[in-house]
């Protein structure tokens, strides 16, 4: 079955590290996109990507980073510059036209 | 800029109640509009969702009428179960070069038997 694979579901950070978040799609998708989601909030978007060796910068880039080297897979990197980066971290993909819009299930991020 | 405005949770319901969640938009283009479904510790499920003006989206008992006179997609069912306890979100997209979806901050809904 065609899907969005998000990697690992629960992840646990120190102060001052990076750790990278993998996302994974079989649905043949051109779009890639990552949101933020807090509790109580909507869903913030982070970066997004239309074509392989693309990506374009959302609302909350800063402390973030991606790459989009193959069109199946869409890493993110949450960096030490990120100062509050607890959260729930949503991966998606869809068609270039939106059509598809498909998310993933989900990474909890927690800096202890 | 384009934005959605959802109304606040929590909306607390008895089983076989009537549900509406109210949804506004703001946008500059055409939107197409959704309402997506949010169960705990999993990511988004579309619910359903309406493309232009008069349509009306329809999933699982949901239904939700795009108009565009009212910039609004509320969302209603007739009778509410307890396995519709979730989150909902509207969102939009407006096209045209590129489709990000914008959403409302979401409306928390709880069911009781």
């Amino acid at each position: 079955d065609g899907g969005i694979t998000q990697s690992p579901k629960y992840l646990f950070r120190k102060e001052g590290q990076n750790v990278t978040l993998s996302c994974e799609q079989n649905l043949n998708h051109d779009a890639m996109y990552w949101y933020r989601q807090d509790p109580g909030q909507g869903l913030r978007l982070i970066y997004y990507s239309q074509i392989v060796n693309d990506f374009q910068k959302g609302d909350i880039a800063e402390g973030y980073s991606v790459s989009r080297e193959k069109k199946e897979s869409f890493p993110l990197t949450v960096t030490s510059a990120q100062k509050n980066p607890t959260a729930f971290y949503l991966c998606a993909s869809s068609m270039v036209d939106g059509y598809g819009y498909t998310f993933g299930s989900g990474t909890r991020l927690t800096v202890v | 800029g384009d934005s959605v405005t959802q109304m606040e949770g929590p909306v607390t319901l008895s089983e076989e109640a009537f549900l509406t969640i109210n949804c506004t938009y703001t946008a500059t283009g055409y939107p197409s509009l959704f309402w997506y479904v949010q169960y705990p510790g999993e990511g988004l499920q579309l619910l359903l969702k309406a493309t232009k003006a008069d349509d009306k989206g329809s999933n699982k008992g949901f239904e939700a009428t795009y108009r565009k006179e009212t910039t609004s997609f509320h969302l209603e069912k007739g009778s509410v179960q307890v396995s519709d306890s979730a989150v909902y979100f509207c969102a939009l997209s407006v096209s045209g070069g590129y489709n990000k979806l914008i959403f409302g901050a979401g409306t928390r809904l709880a069911v009781h038997p």
